[in-house]
Parts: C-alpha cells; sequence; structure tokens
C-alpha cells in the first residue's frame, strides 16, 4: 500500500525524443507527487510535482500527467538532450505524516 | 546557504565494526530524513525526524540501526555492528516545514562500503 511502482527501469532516448517514465500508487491517501532528478554522485533534487486534483502540469520541458481514476501519473521530457541523462524518481507523499515513498526509479540515457 | 551536509563522503570498513554517518540540515527545517539507496532497492525511507523527535523509524531494518538527532542542526545514523549487505548510498535530506510537503532537500551522500 506504501509502495510507488515505476517503469522503465532504464530508457535509452536519441535526442529530441520524448521520454516517458510511468509511476503507480495504491494508497489514496497521497495527495502529493513529486518527481526527483539524480546525477551521478549527487543527491536526488525536486525537479517537478503534482497534487491529485489537477491531470496535466508543465515547467519548462517537463510534464507531468497525472490520471487519479487509475491511479498512474507520468514524466513527459519534451525534446530530451543529452544533459537530461540522469535518474528520475517518481514519488508520493501524504500531507498527514509529511514522508515521501520513492519509487525505485529509472536511468534516463539521451544519446546525442 | 550551504544545502545539507553529510560526511564523511565515502566510508570503508570492515564487517563488524562500527559506523557513524552524520548529517547538518539546512537551517530552519523542521523535518530530516535517512535514505538508503541501492540498486536492487532504489531509495528507502529508514527513518525521520521532526524538530529533532524521532517520527517513524519503521523502515530501519533492524537493530543494528540507530539514528539520533540530538539539536536542530545535527543527526547522526550508526551502525554497529557493520555487515557487508549495509554497503549503499546513505542520504540525508531536510525539509522546511509541512507547507513544503514531498519537497526534500538532500544532501550528497555517504557512499558505504562494508569490507
Amino acid at each position: 500500500q506504501q509502495q510507488v511502482k515505476q517503469s522503465p527501469q532504464s530508457l535509452i532516448v536519441q535526442k529530441g525524443g520524448i521520454p516517458i517514465i510511468n509511476c503507480a500508487y495504491e494508497n489514496t491517501a497521497f495527495d502529493y507527487f513529486p518527481w526527483y532528478q539524480q546525477f551521478p554522485g549527487k543527491g536526488p533534487a525536486l525537479l517537478i510535482a503534482i497534487r491529485p486534483d489537477v491531470s496535466e502540469k508543465k515547467e519548462g520541458r517537463f510534464t507531468i500527467s497525472f490520471n487519479k481514476s487509475a491511479k498512474q501519473f507520468s514524466l513527459h521530457i519534451m525534446d530530451s538532450q543529452p544533459g537530461d541523462s540522469a535518474t528520475y524518481f517518481c514519488a508520493a507523499s501524504m500531507n498527514r505524516d509529511d514522508k515521501i515513498i520513492f519509487g525505485k526509479g529509472t536511468r534516463l540515457h539521451i544519446l546525442p | 546557504d550551504a544545502g545539507v551536509i553529510q560526511s564523511p563522503r565515502h566510508e570503508v570498513t570492515e564487517m563488524g565494526q562500527e559506523v557513524t554517518l552524520r548529517c547538518k540540515p539546512i537551517s530552519g527545517h523542521d523535518y530530516l530524513f535517512w535514505y538508503r539507496q541501492t540498486m536492487m532497492r532504489g531509495l528507502e525511507l529508514l527513518i525521520y525526524f521532526n524538530n529533532n523527535v524521532p517520527i517513524d523509524d519503521s523502515g530501519m531494518p533492524e537493530d543494528r540501526f540507530s539514528a539520533k538527532m540530538p539539536n536542530a542542526s545535527f543527526s547522526t545514523l550508526k551502525i554497529q555492528p557493520s555487515e557487508p549487505r549495509d554497503s549503499a548510498v546513505y542520504f540525508c535530506a531536510s525539509n522546511p516545514s509541512s507547507g513544503r510537503q514531498g519537497e526534500a532537500f538532500f544532501g550528497q551522500g555517504t557512499r558505504l562500503t562494508v569490507v
């Protein structure tokens, strides 16, 4: 119930392509869904986040799509660049306890 | 602000030894989280504190692990005795308040190798 399932485990995309990373959750008490980006040797950093009352959020080239009925959400990266190569984590949290549960991560590689 | 500061960055120790990882959260942040990252299990929440008080330690793998937060600017994660399966990257993160739910600021991590 506390898990966030993330796929794929790894992804290789040509520069300019649109990688899509998918996540699913079970616990309907989750009410905040952030995505984190991690470069090698660094800690994860918040990239973009969404609440379940909206179906889409866009920040620059990054877009979250959210399907509340299916309990699924996904990250799309438009016009992907080699500098976007990193590990991406989806996550979920609930206001009542503030802890953040992470998916297992997706290693994304953008080919030049 | 310097961000969340963890030390050491790397630690190599022999099985059975005690290991202490240290964390200085961002000043003014009320929440502090300890995570462990491995290829197999991803990012696992071990324990978190609110205003120096442990709130949830259900992720601590076993009694060999303990964490303390004696004041708002310092926390430790101790493993005693250490085992090879404890090898991982351990992250500390802090969060300013429940108004910034889901927004954790991570340190650079401590890479622990137990041989």
